[in-house]
């Protein structure tokens, strides 16, 4: 069954500095990844996704993230963290057999210090 | 935010009564989830609707019924709350077009308490 996951809970970075929040998946064809973001009390809003092309995707806000074949990773990475950037991150990934479904990890909670 | 509202946005109800969330949208979207958050375990899919009438479950949906009887309302029911059924229950819809196909937009979610 096809999953993701994000073996951190919490990423802590200073500002200023690059930030990356992992997400590591589990799909036997190709896989289609996202990213999402939730700001306090509010709903996800889409960063970015991955369905096929260059490794490297561009999003939102300035994050992009790394798709990695071999290593099943789809890590979020920014150049340089701002506070604002302060909330909970989740990656996601279609279902391979039913394209309605999506799975989402457990979620980063990414907390910039000025 | 794609015109999507969600209502109401907090309750508070007891064990054993029945609960009804409405996602209403107005943007003539074909897909339509209900989703729950829940800390360590990311959002989970209760039920999804692929048009009127037309719903399919999820991962979760042990306890929960949809009904979609017009275009732009998703209902998800609660059919005798439980405390395990405390959670914050966010409504998307899903982009079936061009370039942001599969994104989803979620509505502001509805926090439930199950006393």
């Amino acid at each position: 069954a096809q999953s993701v996951a994000q073996p951190e809970d919490q990423v802590n970075v200073a500002e200023g500095n690059p930030l990356t929040v992992k997400c590591t998946y589990s799909v036997s064809g190709n896989p289609y990844l996202f990213w999402y973001v939730q700001y306090p009390n509010r709903g996800l809003q889409f960063l970015l996704k991955y369905i096929t092309g260059d490794n490297l995707v561009k999003g939102s806000y300035g994050f992009e993230a790394e798709f990695n074949k071999s290593q099943t990773s789809f890590h979020l990475k920014k150049p340089s963290a701002l506070v604002s950037d302060s909330a909970l991150y989740f990656c996601a990934v279609r279902d391979e057999d039913n394209f309605n479904k999506f799975y989402f990890g457990s979620g980063t909670k990414l907390n910039v210090k000025p | 935010d794609a015109g999507i509202t969600q209502s109401p946005r907090h309750k508070v109800t007891e064990t054993g009564t029945p609960v009804t969330l409405r996602c209403h949208q107005t943007e003539n979207h074909r897909y339509m989830y209900w989703y729950r958050q829940d800390p360590g375990h990311g959002l989970r899919l209760i039920h999804y609707s692929y048009g009127v009438k037309d719903t399919d479950k999820g991962e979760v949906s042990d306890g929960y019924s949809v009904s979609r009887s017009k275009t732009e309302d998703f209902l998800l029911t609660l059919e005798s709350a439980t405390s395990s059924q405390t959670s914050v229950y966010f409504c998307a819809i899903r982009l079936t077009s061009g370039g942001d196909t599969d994104t989803q937009y979620f509505g502001p979610g509805t926090r439930l308490t199950v006393l």
